[in-house]
């Protein structure tokens, strides 16, 4: 059974810090990781997406890579500003035969950036 | 391409009523997920569905909740007699089939949620 870890579940940092948030996952078989943000009371929206052919996807001030043998994912979060507040979610998909496809996701880390 | 489509947006309802939630994935979308989430915490997998057929419903409660993915139309998250315990927000999210398009294309694609309120 796949497990998601986050860590840290919770982090607060002054506005421009470069910051590091991490996705552990206990079945390296997967498919794609993809990083989400969640805003409080709203959906979720897509960050990046990272295939398993893949070490890493950059988007504007994020990155983020992928270790798939030692099951881990970071988003790297450059000068980090007040609205990129909210919670972040990594989700792991793995696809079996047939094409049916387990998404799972982790604990999620609820980021502060301090103006 | 209008995304993945959620209604209602909101829902209040008495305990003992019934709720049904609408999901309409995007264009191409043959796989349908629901999550719920509750105040304050993660997002818990109920039930994964390809049209007209269950593959996954390991998350889903054993009494009062059902889904389904008819050939035709929205994919329906439908709860019975709900309870207060049953508010919360319901996600769900789309996506093609393994294989179809760019790789790029397989992303998981969340509509905005409806938010059941139980009085």
């Amino acid at each position: 059974k796949q497990e998601v870890t986050q860590i840290p579940a919770a982090l607060s940092v002054p506005e421009g810090e470069n910051l590091v948030l991490n996705c552990s996952f206990t079945d390296s078989a997967i498919y794609n990781l993809q990083w989400f943000r969640q805003d409080p009371g709203k959906g979720l929206t897509s960050l990046l997406l990272i295939q398993s052919s893949q070490r890493e996807q950059t988007s504007g001030r994020l990155n983020a890579s992928l270790d798939k043998s030692s099951g881990r994912s970071t988003l790297y979060i450059a000068a980090s500003q007040p609205g990129d507040s909210a919670t972040y979610l990594c989700a792991v998909r793995r696809a079996y035969s047939g094409g049916y496809q387990k998404v799972t996701f982790g604990t999620g880390t609820k980021l502060q950036v301090i103006p | 391409n209008a995304g993945v489509m959620q209604n209602p947006r909101h829902l209040v309802r008495r305990r003992g009523q019934e709720a049904r939630l609408r999901c309409s994935p995007m264009k191409g979308h043959s796989h349908v997920y629901w999550y719920r989430q509750l105040p304050e915490e993660g997002l818990k997998f109920m039930v994964y569905l390809q049209k007209e057929n269950i593959i996954d419903e390991s998350g889903m409660p054993k009494e009062r909740f059902s889904a389904e993915f008819p050939k035709e139309g929205p994919s329906i998250l439908r709860i019975q007699q709900v309870v207060r315990g049953d508010s919360a927000a319901y996600f769900c999210a789309s996506s093609p089939s393994r294989g179809q398009g760019s790789p790029g294309a397989n992303v998981l694609t969340f509509g905005a949620g409806s938010r059941l309120t139980v009085l």
